[in-house]
């Protein structure tokens, strides 16, 4: 079984300070960890995935993921946060070699701050 | 890079009305595509799989006669909400995988279904 944990509903941070959003996850198998972006009413787009490569995963708008295994984590990070970065991320987990059935987390809402 | 296109991005129709959400892979196919609801403030919840030239394959708990999915093409998926309801309002988001191995899905733009 997979699953998938967000410990934060909530992060604020001011605009030029780094962003954590944390992950954990439960897999039995090798699992494919994916962050994906939500702006309000909008759909997801993908920042970022791990499918057993590089563990520290480059996304788009200077976002990145480390791959912990020992620690069943995928946290994501960002050196400075920008007033766009504003919206919902949400951690997502499947079985490496089957991408259909995607376990969602329940998501954190990141606020920027001037 | 892969875009969904989902159309119409916002729907008001009163009680007992069908409504018709279409889902269109652009630059890619894809033989599978996959339909969500979500509610408000909550994370995406898998309704069912559409399968090009076959039946979907609906989740647990979702009414494949409320739900008719029909996916002709390689690049198309439409999902009908017969004789929607207010308890029907949400917002329903499209996914389309590439057929090439081990991609991601990639999501539409999302519909905002308000039934009054």
């Amino acid at each position: 079984a997979q699953s998938v944990t967000q410990l934060d509903s909530h992060v604020s941070v001011s605009e030029g300070t780094p962003v954590l959003l944390r992950c954990n996850y439960s897999s039995s198998y090798s699992p494919s960890l994916f962050w994906y972006v939500q702006h309000p009413n909008k759909g997801l787009q993908l920042l970022l995935k791990y499918t057993s490569a590089a563990t520290l995963v480059k996304g788009i708008n200077g976002f990145e993921a480390e791959f912990k295994k020992s620690e069943t984590s995928f946290h994501l990070t960002k050196p400075s946060a920008h007033m766009s970065d504003a919206a919902e991320y949400f951690c997502v987990v499947s079985l490496s070699y089957n991408t259909d059935k995607l376990i969602f987390g329940t998501g954190t809402r990141l606020q920027v701050f001037p | 890079g892969a875009v969904v296109s989902q159309h119409p991005s916002r729907v008001i129709c009163k009680s007992g009305t069908s409504v018709k959400i279409e889902c269109r892979s652009l630059d890619f196919q894809a033989t599978t595509m996959f339909w969500y609801r979500q509610f408000p403030k909550q994370s995406l919840m898998l309704m069912a799989t559409s399968n090009e030239g076959s039946k979907a394959t609906y989740e647990q708990g979702v009414e494949k006669d409320k739900f008719l999915i029909n996916h002709a093409s390689l690049t198309l998926s439409t999902l009908t909400v017969t004789s929607a309801h207010p308890e029907d309002s949400s917002f329903y988001i499209c996914s389309a995988r590439d057929n090439q191995e081990n991609q991601p899905q990639h999501f539409g733009d999302g519909t905002r279904l308000s039934i009054l």
